[in-house]
């Protein structure tokens, strides 16, 4: 029982570098999501995807790039990193059917910019 | 932007009280859904109301969604130090994307 699995948990990276946030869920869900959580500001969505080659911008998703080319994986890429992405990212999936449905989170993946 | 107002933001009792927090918003959603997460921890589903007026009761845990579907609340009787987390209410429409609030961080003292 996996569920959504996100690697690494904690990464450090200096201003200007680049580095993929991995995600893979073993449930079969159509959609899948990235979130980013600062202190007090709640989740905030990067991108989403409701389906495999399906991609959509979030709320918040200048500085990322997403791919979906398969159901299980949802990787989150960070191009020329900036202390503003410093922040706690989750991935989640879920099956709509009707409504939003629920959806399962990974545990996290902790990002430090210095 | 629909936004969805949580209150209060932070929220300190002795074990054993009764608690109320809330999620209110100026739009109205087809579904509003309450998360709970543990330091370290993604957020874990506890409820999804879909009806206007609806109550849903989890043991010690009960929701509301409100009759015009624009707010919602979250009681727990008898909070005990396993309920502390942050509890998160998230509203959609259809099977659009979901908003978040900002959560109430709840800690129960023993």
């Amino acid at each position: 029982n996996a569920g959504v699995t996100q690697t690494p948990k904690f990464r450090i990276l200096k201003i200007g570098q680049s580095m993929t946030l991995q995600c893979t869920q073993d449930m079969n869900h159509n959609y899948m999501y990235w979130y980013r959580q600062d202190p007090g500001m709640g989740l905030k969505l990067i991108y989403y995807s409701v389906g495999a080659g399906i991609t959509d911008k979030g709320e918040v998703p200048n500085g990322y790039n997403v791919s979906r080319s398969t159901t299980e994986d949802f990787p989150l890429r960070l191009e020329l990193a900036a202390p503003s992405q410093t922040s706690v990212y989750f991935c989640a999936s879920s099956t709509p059917l009707g409504g939003p449905g629920e959806l399962f989170f990974g545990e996290g993946s902790r990002l430090t910019v210095l | 932007t629909q936004l969805l107002e949580q209150s209060p933001q932070f929220l300190s009792i002795q074990e054993g009280e009764n608690l109320t927090v809330y999620c209110n918003s100026s739009s109205v959603f087809s579904s509003l859904q309450w998360y709970r997460q543990e330091p370290g921890e993604g957020p874990v589903l506890l409820v999804t109301v879909v009806t206007g007026g609806e109550v849903k009761k989890l043991k010690r845990l009960t929701f509301q969604f409100g009759d015009a579907r624009k707010d919602s609340s979250l009681h727990i009787t008898a909070a005990q130090p396993g309920d502390t987390g942050l509890y998160l209410c998230a509203g959609g429409r259809g099977s659009e994307k979901l908003v978040f609030g900002k959560g109430t961080k709840l800690t129960v003292n023993p």
